[in-house]
């Protein structure tokens, strides 16, 4: 079985501050793990993944996240918050346990960036 | 490439009509997976297919829901008799084989009955 949980279901951050976003996973297999951000009345994109190569992983728009496996972890981070960024992110895993593609996605995490 | 695409991008139609989603996966792309987005639930994947055939439907809420996948280039899912409880945004995803690259996602459907 997998899970995913975020443990935030709101980020608060002024613009120029960093920003992390946390995500604990739970999988009987070795996990993919992914980061999308949904902007409003927009679509899924994809920010990140980790495939289990590097374990840290860099985005698009300047965001990263680290695989932590003792920790089974997976935070978002940013040096700096840019009000674009305000938007919805969802931490998904993915495990192929028995052949079967299994793809959940966690409850999502709204960031607010104050001017 | 024009992504995964989806139409239409907005409907609105009255309990107990019938409603059809489409899909248009990526080319090449071997799994379609339809989900369903609401401010109760988030994010629900409620049927995927490999190489156009129904994988896992367990999270078909019920009967009135069906999808088919009739080919790799295009798949249906459809809501009959439609009741306000469907309102949501319906999102269509495709990946490869491998899944590495991530899941690419249509812009979605938001479908409102009333």
């Amino acid at each position: 079985a997998q899970s995913v949980t975020q443990l935030d279901s709101h980020v608060s951050v002024s613009e120029g501050t960093p920003v992390l976003l946390r995500c604990n996973y739970s999988s009987s297999y070795s996990p993919s793990l992914f980061w999308y951000v949904q902007h409003p009345n927009k679509g899924l994109q994809l920010l990140l993944k980790y495939t289990s190569a590097a374990t840290l992983v860099k985005g698009i728009n300047g965001f990263e996240a680290e695989f932590k496996k003792s920790e089974t972890s997976f935070h978002l981070t940013k040096p700096s918050a840019h009000m674009s960024d305000a938007a919805e992110y969802f931490c998904v895993v993915i495990t192929m346990d028995t052949g079967r593609r299994a793809l959940t996605f966690g409850s999502g995490t709204r960031l607010q960036v104050q001017p | 490439d024009a992504g995964v695409i989806q139409s239409p991008r907005h409907e609105v139609t009255e309990m107990g009509q019938e409603v059809t989603l489409r899909c248009k996966p990526i080319s090449g792309h071997d799994y379609l997976f339809w989900y369903r987005q609401t401010m109760m639930r988030g994010l629900e994947l409620l049927i995927y297919f490999n190489n156009n055939v129904p994988i896992d439907d367990s999270g078909m809420p019920e009967d009135r829901f069906s999808a088919k996948m009739p080919n790799a280039s295009f798949s249906t899912l459809k809501i009959q008799p439609s009741e306000p409880r469907d309102s949501a945004v319906y999102f269509c995803a495709s990946s490869s084989r491998t899944g590495a690259i991530g899941y690419t996602f249509g812009s979605g459907t938001r479908l409102t009955v009333v």
